[in-house]
């Protein structure tokens, strides 16, 4: 199966922790997303990525997250300090080119303690 | 600042009994509309996107129309396996992001 994959699928931390979640886009997509979903509502756009530079970043995105995309290819999203709000699951979409359906990841869902 | 509405809430159906779902929205320069299907604890798999009004796409038993302020997804006799929740989004202006409605969570009975 090549579709987008994220690891871990379920992270459990405790207030204060840092965290570090990854995501590998299908291959050959330039464009790289992450979105938070909490229950009961849609996913919210946090940042996206073409190849390896940061284009856009939602102003939900506070100063405790950062992301990265290295080399154009895998990209990692890090909390510090977590709260009991970042509470979430976190999804990681890719797509090929701006016109291009943006297809999901399993999602890596957080529990802050 | 765009916006997505989706109903209802959601929808419990009898095997057979075809429905609807309505995704409203409000954006400035619509550059696609996405229908896709989400299930429990899993990530959003696309279904559908639609770029102009009067556009039609069909995949089994769904079917998505767009016109210029709503798109409907209609499901034509549903069986069990279609019980999911169904989110809708938008693309528009010069950005990349999907504004996503908060979905219609449907459940099919037999």
């Amino acid at each position: 199966d090549t579709g987008v994959s994220q690891d871990p699928r379920h992270k459990i931390t405790k207030r204060g922790q840092n965290v570090t979640f990854r995501c590998d886009p299908i291959s050959e997509h330039n464009r790289l997303y992450w979105y938070r979903q909490t229950l009961g509502q849609g996913p919210e756009f946090l940042t996206y990525f073409q190849n390896e530079a940061q284009l856009e970043k939602s102003r939900l995105l506070s100063d405790r997250f950062s992301a990265e995309r290295p080399k154009g290819s895998f990209s990692t999203l890090e909390i510090q300090r977590t709260e009991q709000g970042d509470s979430a699951m976190y999804l990681c979409a890719s797509s090929l080119g701006s016109t291009e359906t943006q297809y999901f990841g399993p999602g890596t869902r957080l529990l802050v303690l | 600042e765009d916006q997505v509405t989706q109903s209802p809430e959601a929808l419990r159906l009898q095997e057979g009994e075809s429905s609807s779902l309505n995704c409203s929205y409000t954006v400035s320069g619509l550059r696609g509309l996405f229908w896709y299907r989400q299930d429990p604890g899993k990530g959003p798999e696309f279904l559908f996107t639609l770029y102009s009004a009067g556009e039609e796409k069909e995949k089994e038993r769904l079917k998505a129309t767009l016109t210029k302020k709503e798109s409907f997804l209609h499901i034509t006799a549903p069986k069990p396996e279609d019980s999911a929740t169904y989110l809708c989004a938008v693309r528009a202006g010069g950005g990349n992001k999907l504004t996503f409605g908060t979905g219609t969570q449907l459940k099919v009975e037999l």
